[in-house]
């Protein structure tokens, strides 16, 4: 079984502030999406990392893929109070028994207070 | 995720009623999953369909449920005899053919199913 652990799992913070959200784990894989959730929606997706080492900007959002693929982070510039949500992590494999299914993190609940 | 359709978006059933959800997965997709959110815990896989192929069930209940993605309409899961720990919400994702990003998921707005 692939765990991803998400963490931390709830951040509240200022705006202005900076902030990193880690997912972490043991399993190699072959791709992780990062997608940020509102109540009552499903997930949207913010982006795809596909190439160990993999730095990719979207605005004041920084995500990056761990060397060896097991791992990922999402860091936050100056966050603002629209960025408050559930950010999610979710690896998927390529080939095997597990080829089309994400694992997901338990995600992080981020508030930023105005 | 616009380009993913599920309906309905709120179901309430009573116990041991049916429960149908569909997904019309997003233009030139061909690849459907479902993944079911209960309270309090992540998103979970449940299964993983192409036109007409069951690719991998591995996170479906042994018992009840079932998912068909049919060579035309969407996709259906459907849950026999609900009970209250059915209750959750319900999402649907597609993904292109092989060839393309193929690991990239895009999901639906998701059902909410409330078994009384």
């Amino acid at each position: 079984t692939q765990l991803l652990e998400q963490s931390p799992q709830f951040l509240s913070i200022q705006e202005g502030e900076n902030l990193t959200v880690y997912c972490n784990s043991s399993s190699v894989f072959s791709s992780l999406q990062w997608y940020r959730q509102e109540p009552g929606e499903g997930p949207v997706l913010l982006v795809t990392v596909v190439t160990g080492g993999e730095v990719k900007k979207l605005k004041r959002l920084t995500f990056q893929f761990g060397d060896a693929r097991k791992d990922s982070s999402l860091h936050i510039t100056a966050a603002q109070p629209g960025d408050t949500g559930l950010y999610l992590c979710a690896g998927a494999r390529a080939g095997g028994t597990s080829y089309g299914k994400l694992t997901f993190g338990q995600g992080t609940i981020l508030t930023v207070h105005p | 995720n616009a380009g993913v359709m599920q309906n309905p978006r709120h179901l309430v059933r009573r116990r041991g009623q049916e429960a149908r959800l569909r997904c019309s997965p997003m233009k030139g997709h061909s690849h459907v999953y479902w993944y079911r959110q209960l309270p309090e815990e992540g998103l979970k896989f449940m299964v993983y369909l192409q036109k007409e192929n069951i690719i991998d069930e591995s996170g479906m209940p042994k018992e009840r449920f079932s998912a068909e993605f049919p060579k035309e309409g969407p996709s259906i899961l459907r849950i026999q005899q609900v009970v209250r720990g059915d209750s959750a919400a319900y999402f649907c994702a597609s993904s292109p053919p092989a060839g393309g990003l193929t690991d990239t998921q895009y999901f639906g707005p998701g059902t909410r199913l409330t078994v009384l």
